[in-house]
């Protein structure tokens, strides 16, 4: 079983549309992270949340941690070819190891 | 070089080679992870040292051993591997290895295809 699923698992939008993708567990985290990965690199965090309820924005993008700290979301508003890439959550249940989750796979045309 | 760094970026070995891949980082961090990333599958952690000794060990085949020498070298050794640990390996380094704001900066990895 997957510590942490993401939804969806690929996504292609039009330049210039909105999307949410989703990171869910059954697990409570410390703390949770967002990366994204674009193709031939290595994923480079975006944010990291702490608090249950907590809601951290990045320009175009916004990310809340669920109240009960067991699910994650990313929105991201306007979006543009730039986005493209793979979207990673990741979260650390006891604050030590950080699990990754499924990944989403979004790739934005112009 | 600044980040992390791996070498090489791309490898392709039989199941009988021994090759090793190597990772250093310019940051000044004191822990350094192995990752192995598959289609398909999530991010799977292998090893972590944390000033120079190994904390974490994820049940990996001792197929794939590591080694880090030092605190901005660390590589991992493969011998007789089968065709499914081809797939990405990434590289990161953190300041530390535990806390909730752990940043981990990564590496571009290295694409290992085993024939």
């Amino acid at each position: 079983t997957q510590l942490l699923e993401q939804s969806p698992q690929f996504l292609s939008i039009q330049e210039g549309e909105n999307l949410t993708v989703y990171c869910n567990s059954s697990s409570v985290f410390s703390s949770l992270q967002w990366y994204r990965q674009e193709p031939g690199e290595g994923p480079v965090l975006l944010v990291t949340v702490v608090t249950g309820g907590e809601v951290k924005k990045l320009k175009r993008l916004t990310f809340q941690f669920g109240d009960a700290r067991k699910d994650s979301s990313l929105h991201i508003t306007a979006a543009q070819p730039g986005d493209t890439g793979l979207y990673l959550c990741a979260g650390a249940p006891t604050g030590n190891q950080f699990y990754f989750g499924t990944g989403t796979s979004l790739t934005v045309i112009p | 070089e600044t980040g992390v760094t791996q070498t090489p970026r791309h490898l392709v070995m039989g199941m009988t080679n021994k090759k090793s891949l190597k990772c250093e980082q310019h940051l000044g961090h004191n822990a350094m992870y192995w990752y192995k990333q598959s289609a398909k599958k999530p991010l799977e952690l292998m090893f972590v040292y944390s000033l120079e000794e190994r904390v974490e060990n994820n049940s990996v085949p001792s197929r794939f051993s590591p080694e880090c020498p030092n605190s901005s070298h660390l590589f991992l050794h493969l011998h007789t591997l089968q065709p499914e640990d081809s797939a990405l390996y990434l590289c990161a380094s953190s300041q530390g290895w535990r806390g909730a704001y752990n940043e981990q900066f990564f590496g571009p990895g290295t694409r290992l295809t085993v024939l």
